[in-house]
């Protein structure tokens, strides 16, 4: 049972564009929501985090917008560079209660930003 | 860079093998979680320990197992290997359970 679903499987977005991916989740319980880059031969390294209080966090170029009642949330990515170029993977948790916290990753979005 | 290390990076075993993959963790950190990336796929997770002891675990089978240390490094032992075991093997480190997980560069484990 895949409790993350993300969207799109690839993306190809011009210099200086917006990239766009989108995350949708079955379990209501989930309360973190972070977003995870990833190059070729790498770890995933965390981007951006959320939690279901607020709609929106922006940190520089990058921006979660989450919606609690479609069970959705997305990363935009402004001002695409080449260096943006990886593999980003959506994850959820549920972080309250302190116990059992795992991660659970969408299939992931390969991401090439053209110069 | 994370400050999470592990070895090997990349390894080539043998079908019905054992395999034993290794995990430091960020100076700090108490929590120790795997995870299993297969080819064009997201992480799974397989298991977590926190102060040595195992805090939850995904689904894979028991000839996964692990341990953690006193120093909080850890291992991830395989017994049985399958074809399929073939993955990037990922450890996490985190201050404690529920905070953010920084995740070490994997291991490559190649099963033939």
């Amino acid at each position: 049972q895949q409790q993350v679903k993300q969207s799109p499987q690839s993306l190809i977005v011009q210099k200086g564009g917006i990239s766009i991916i989108n995350c949708a989740y079955e379990n209501t319980a989930f309360d973190y929501f972070p977003w995870y880059q990833q190059f070729p031969g790498k770890g995933p390294a965390l981007l951006i985090a959320i939690r279901p209080d607020v709609s929106e966090k922006k940190e520089g170029r990058f921006t979660i917008s989450f919606n609690k009642s479609a069970k959705q949330f997305s990363l935009h990515i402004m001002d695409s560079q080449p260096g943006d170029s990886a593999t980003y993977f959506c994850a959820a948790s549920r972080d309250s209660g302190g116990s059992n916290y795992k991660l659970t990753f969408g299939k992931g979005t390969l991401l090439t930003v053209n110069p | 860079e994370t400050g999470v290390t592990q070895s090997p990076t990349h390894l080539i075993k043998t079908r019905g093998q054992q395999v034993t993959l290794r995990c430091s963790s960020q100076s700090g950190h108490n929590t120790v979680s795997w995870y299993q990336q297969a080819l064009g796929q997201g992480p799974q997770f397989i298991f977590q320990y926190y102060r040595e002891e195992e805090n939850g675990r995904g689904n894979f089978p028991p000839r996964f197992s692990g341990l953690q240390f006193p120093n909080y490094s850890s291992e991830l032992n395989v017994n049985a290997l399958e074809l399929d075991d073939s993955a990037l093997y990922l450890c996490a480190s985190s201050f404690t359970v529920a905070t953010e997980a920084f995740f070490g560069q994997g291991t490559r484990l190649t099963v033939v």
